[in-house]
Order: C-alpha cells, then sequence, then structure tokens
C-alpha cells in the first residue's frame, strides 16, 4: 500500500538557518504529493504541492521537487524564521480515492 | 468567514459518556474527513463522505459513527468514550477525492 516516510524531529535551527526536511514515499500509480504546516494551536494548512514528476511547488519561500526517480519530496527554505517555527506534515494522495496519506509530521524550531 | 468550523474547541468528559463533535464547510466541497491525531502528532484518517455518502471508514470502532445531513455537514458521534479516546479530532473538506484537503481548528477531546 501507500505510504510517506519524513525525517523524525524535532529539528531545531538558528534563524536564517537551511531547513531541509526529507519525505519519501511509496505509492502505486501517480500520486499528488502535498506538504501542510501545523502551527501550534491550529489546524493544518496547505504549504505547497505538486501533482506530478518534476513539478516544483513553493510558498512562502518553501520549496519541494517531485522526484519520481527517488520517490522524494523534500522540503527546503534557504533561510528560516522564528515565524516557522510548526509541525510540518508530508501526505501524498491519489485523486479520486478520497484517501490522504500522512507522514508523521515532523516539529521544527526556530531560534532567534 | 471561517471555512471550516468545528465545535465546540474542548471537550472534557467522563469515562462511558456519550459526546459529539460537529463541522461545518462553507467552501461548496463535496468531500469531507475526519481525523484524529494523538499526542505525538500522528494523524490518522477515521472516516471520509463524498456527497453525504460514506466512502472511507478506517478500522474505527464503532462507537464512533459519523452523520452527514448534507453535503455542508458531518458529525461525529462518539458512544462510551474510553481514555484512550483522548485526542484532537479534526475535520476537513475537499472540492475533489484527494486534492487539497482544508482543516477546521480541532476539537481537543479529554477523557477522564
Amino acid at each position: 500500500g501507500n505510504s510517506v516516510t519524513q525525517m523524525e524531529g524535532p529539528v531545531t535551527l538558528s534563524e536564517e538557518a537551511f531547513l531541509t526536511i526529507n519525505c519519501t514515499y511509496t505509492a502505486t500509480g501517480y500520486p499528488s504529493l502535498f506538504w501542510y504546516v501545523q502551527y501550534p494551536g491550529e489546524g493544518l494548512q496547505l504549504l505547497l504541492k505538486a501533482t506530478k514528476a518534476d513539478d516544483k511547488g513553493s510558498n512562502k519561500g518553501f520549496e519541494a521537487t517531485y522526484r519520481k526517480e527517488t520517490t522524494s519530496f523534500h522540503l527546503e527554505k534557504g533561510s528560516v524564521q522564528v515565524s516557522d517555527s510548526a509541525v510540518y506534515f508530508c501526505a501524498l494522495s491519489d485523486l479520486g480515492t478520497y484517501k490522504y496519506i500522512f507522514g508523521t509530521g515532523t516539529r521544527l524550531k526556530v531560534l532567534a | 468567514d471561517t471555512a471550516v468550523s468545528q465545535t465546540p474547541k474542548y471537550l472534557v468528559t467522563q469515562m462511558g459518556n456519550d459526546k459529539s463533535i460537529k463541522c461545518e464547510q462553507n467552501l461548496g466541497h463535496d468531500t469531507m474527513y475526519w481525523y484524529k491525531q494523538d499526542s505525538k502528532k500522528f494523524l490518522k484518517i477515521m472516516f471520509s463522505y463524498n456527497n453525504k455518502e460514506l466512502i472511507i471508514n478506517e478500522t474505527v470502532p464503532n462507537r464512533f459513527s459519523p452523520k452527514s445531513p448534507d453535503k455542508a455537514h458531518l458529525n461525529l458521534h462518539i458512544n462510551s468514550l474510553e481514555l484512550g479516546d483522548s485526542a484532537v479530532y479534526f475535520c476537513a473538506s475537499s472540492p475533489d477525492g484527494g486534492g487539497t484537503q482544508y482543516f477546521g481548528p480541532g476539537t481537543r477531546l479529554t477523557v477522564l
């Protein structure tokens, strides 16, 4: 079955550091890939997505590229801010299946 | 203007009680979901409805019963609450199966 594997956290960085959160997936077919962010006390919200191989999703300085050859969708940001502190979830879905698979989440803490 | 709303935000109750959580979305989406998030932030899908019809029912105890009176509402009723039911429950909606999901703010359920 489909699955998503994320790097374990927590990840602690200083402000302006480079961020990478690894995400790999296993899927049959051609899933869509997503990154969601959850700020403390809130629900998840979409950060970025990619629907086919080689697509790059980007938002708020975050980027991730859909790599079919390595089955990966790593999240990157060049310079993190304290306000980026949150839990980040990688997810995949097959359009029309109504089912999402979420990774276990990676907590990011950015220190001033 | 809230897209996906849940009530109540907090729910504290005794073991053995029956409780309900309500969810409403004003986005006009066809698909709605219930998720359970445990203390380690692991997110697990429970149910999915499309146009008021149950699509996904993921190995959830029979004590949990979703009800969708119309496309915009998906409520969750829980009978005979147990300690292990303590978690944050999120409602979400999506315009299509497998597309971007829009989450509510969550309901923190504490069973004593």
